[in-house]
């Protein structure tokens, strides 16, 4: 099984309202990954998970705030978030965060903030 | 800097031709390098990488990619071209951070479309 799942598929909320992103994935892996994109561009890494410490945060506002609750799941907590916020959030893993190993994507989540 | 580059937006060819989508790179050190598709409104799908060995790397779905180090090359190529094969692919290096940490930089993407 190489999947990771994501839900939900679609989004939509407001600036003041509170939501959470979820990831799964059952290989084993033991990096995980948020990533952001935008329309039309690449995906930008948000967050790295290795062994479900936070290892690397790239400068994210903290309306955004990850989770890591056991080695299969990612959250991602988002809360009063700004228009300029909607992308297709993409959750990844990796066997492990040496990144010989290939990353392996869920299919997003689309969020919309209004 | 440490960076990828795909110099094309979009790549047209014919159902049955050969493709060639561009990819070079600038990093210090060994390159590790990674091509992956993305289909409409969804995740990326991995399609092949190069870590060392040999220059001409087999992947997914027929597609291989050729590493050219004089070059800074990493072009994705696949000898006869599906319809299905349109699609957005990114290619994307590996840049190593502190302590012992690594991410992934991707291109900006090349959108491929085979006409029939």
């Amino acid at each position: 099984d190489t999947e990771v799942t994501q839900t939900p598929k679609h989004l939509v909320m407001g600036m003041t309202n509170k939501k959470s992103l979820k990831c799964e994935q059952h290989m084993g892996h033991r990096a995980m990954y948020w990533y952001k994109q935008k329309a039309k561009k690449p995906p930008e890494l948000m967050f790295v998970y290795s062994y479900e410490k936070l290892s690397i945060n790239e400068s994210v506002p903290s309306r955004f705030s990850p989770e890591c609750p056991n080695s299969s799941l990612l959250n991602l907590h988002l809360h009063a978030l700004q228009p300029e916020d909607s992308a297709l959030y993409l959750c990844a893993s990796s066997q492990d965060r040496t990144t010989t190993y290939e990353q392996y994507f869920g299919p997003g989540t689309r969020l919309t903030v209004t | 800097a440490q960076s990828v580059a795909q110099p094309e937006d979009q790549v047209n060819v014919a159902e049955g031709n050969p493709l060639t989508v561009k990819c070079t790179y600038s990093v210090s050190g060994n390159p590790y390098l990674f091509w992956y598709v993305q289909y409409p409104n969804r995740g990326l799908q991995f399609l092949l990488k190069y870590i060392t060995g040999d220059n001409l790397v087999k992947g997914s779905y027929g597609f291989e990619a050729e590493f050219n180090k004089s070059q800074t090359s990493f072009h994705l190529k696949k000898p006869s071209a599906l319809v299905s094969d349109s699609d957005l692919y990114f290619c994307a290096v590996r840049v190593p951070q502190g302590g012992g940490y690594n991410k992934l930089i991707f291109g900006a993407g090349t959108r491929l479309a085979v006409h029939p």
